[in-house]
């Protein structure tokens, strides 16, 4: 079980859109439209913003949205707000109720 | 409201076994559609999911862990527990229980605090 990919580091200024991307393969991302993402600010737990691809939970701004083509799946946030820097997971359901999370993503908010 | 919480010891000598509990709160553990799981982030390093255990006591582990792991259940209390054996420096990390959707397979909200566990002599 290796991890997702994903880039180190992202950037935006405040009102731009940014997009994160997750690289699985074919036993993981590719297999299950579950895929998540979690943000996560210093010090505190994880935060679910995204499930089952592109799924928001109550509460989160429309402004995150969960897409996925093939083995990568991509967390968007449009109208970059300062509150978004954060690092930012992606987490698959890999079968036999295995999850495999992604390396992070840190997003500076310019 | 359900609410986890981590015990157990924040310092660990190399070689030894790491043991932590989460104990569940406002919601019993006995649920069909969750799982029970660990999952760690060791300083400044991403996400690393441990392991997982159903209400009846099914396993499932981190291959990569699976041969210093074990998760158990005790509904009577509604706590589960993490066992590593032969812990290294490489095993330092904060350490999280959560409540896992298994429809969803997604953590919604249902996670302990996190505990620093230090492995050093």
């Amino acid at each position: 079980q290796s991890a997702l990919t994903q880039p180190a580091s992202v950037s935006g200024s405040p009102g731009q859109s940014i997009t994160v991307s997750c690289t699985g393969t074919t036993s993981d991302v590719g297999s299950y439209n579950l895929v998540s993402w979690y943000q996560q600010h210093p010090g505190k737990a994880p935060k679910l913003m995204i499930y089952e691809d592109s799924k928001r939970p109550s509460g989160v701004s429309n402004r995150f949205s969960g897409s996925k083509s093939g083995n990568t799946a991509s967390l968007t946030i449009s109208g970059l707000q300062a509150e978004d820097e954060a690092d930012y997971y992606c987490c698959s359901y890999a079968g036999s109720s295995i999850l495999m999370f992604g390396g992070g993503t840190k997003l500076t908010v310019l | 409201q359900l609410q986890l919480q981590e015990s157990g010891p924040g310092l660990v000598k190399p070689s030894e076994t790491l043991s932590l509990t989460c104990t569940v709160s406002g919601g019993s553990i006995r649920s069909s559609t969750y799982y029970w799981g660990w999952i760690r982030q060791p300083p400044g390093k991403g996400l690393e999911w441990i392991g997982s255990i159903y209400y009846s006591g099914s396993t499932y582990y981190n291959s990569s862990l699976k041969s210093r792991v074990t998760i158990s259940v005790d509904t009577s209390k509604n706590q589960f527990s993490l066992k590593l054996t032969s812990v290294t420096a490489a095993d330092t990390a904060v350490y999280y229980c959560a409540m896992i959707d298994t429809i969803t397979w997604s953590i919604f909200d249902y996670w302990g605090q996190g505990t620093l566990v230090t492995v050093s002599s």
